[in-house]
């Protein structure tokens, strides 16, 4: 079986600080990890993945996510918040092994706010 | 259009009424899934096609849901007899052969309210 968390429902940032949106998961092969964003009544639209090479990866709209093996992380980041990136984030994890479905299963979202 | 296209985008019925939505993916995409995401919660997995054969189901995927992918093209999802607890968004996403390593293309989705 495989599982995201996102621990925080909300994450309010000011515009121009670096804000973190935070993901661990659980996986049994290799995990493949996706972040997308959600505006208010549309779909998904995806940010950026990990499949395998550098830890750090970059995304669209100057976001970036860093995997974390060890502690099965993979939180998004941004440098500078713009008021623009209120939105709600969802992580997602599948199994890359080649063993695992192709679904992919979802954390339950965060919410962040920029303030201006 | 380059898009993975839904419609409608909402739909109210009345608890009891059969609806059907349609999905019309990334027209290179071999894979499509279906995802029902209720309000505060993710998207959850409901059922996906490798062309025309549904490979994969949740168990979410009630006697009442049925999906349909006739000719590997666009896809149809249909709910029967529909209740309360059937209201969502319904997502359709579509990928490469690849299975998603490069990202699956979500559409708008499909809001429905049943009254």
């Amino acid at each position: 079986a495989q599982s995201v968390a996102q621990p925080e429902d909300q994450v309010n940032v000011a515009e121009g600080n670096p804000l973190t949106v935070k993901c661990t998961y659980s996986v049994s092969g290799n995990p493949y990890l996706f972040w997308y964003v959600q505006y208010p009544n549309r779909g998904l639209q995806f940010l950026l993945k990990y499949i395998t090479g550098d830890n750090l990866v970059k995304g669209s709209y100057g976001f970036e996510a860093e995997f974390n093996k060890s502690q099965t992380s993979f939180h998004l980041k941004k440098p500078s918040a713009l008021v623009s990136d209120s939105a709600l984030y969802f992580c997602a994890v599948r199994d890359g092994s080649g063993a695992g479905s192709y679904q992919l299963t979802f954390g339950k979202g965060t919410k962040l706010s920029v303030i201006p | 259009d380059t898009g993975v296209s839904q419609n409608p985008r909402h739909k109210i019925t009345k608890r009891g009424q059969n609806v059907t939505f349609r999905c019309d993916p990334i027209s290179e995409h071999n894979r499509l899934y279906w995802y029902r995401q209720t309000l505060g919660q993710g998207p959850e997995f409901l059922t996906y096609f490798q062309n025309e054969a549904q490979l994969e189901k949740s168990r979410l995927l009630s006697d009442r849901f049925s999906a349909e992918r006739p000719k590997g093209s666009f896809s149809t999802l249909e709910i029967q007899r529909t209740e309360q607890g059937d209201s969502a968004m319904y997502l359709c996403a579509s990928s490469t052969i690849q299975g998603g390593s490069y990202g699956y293309t979500f559409g708008s989705g499909t809001r429905l309210t049943v009254v």
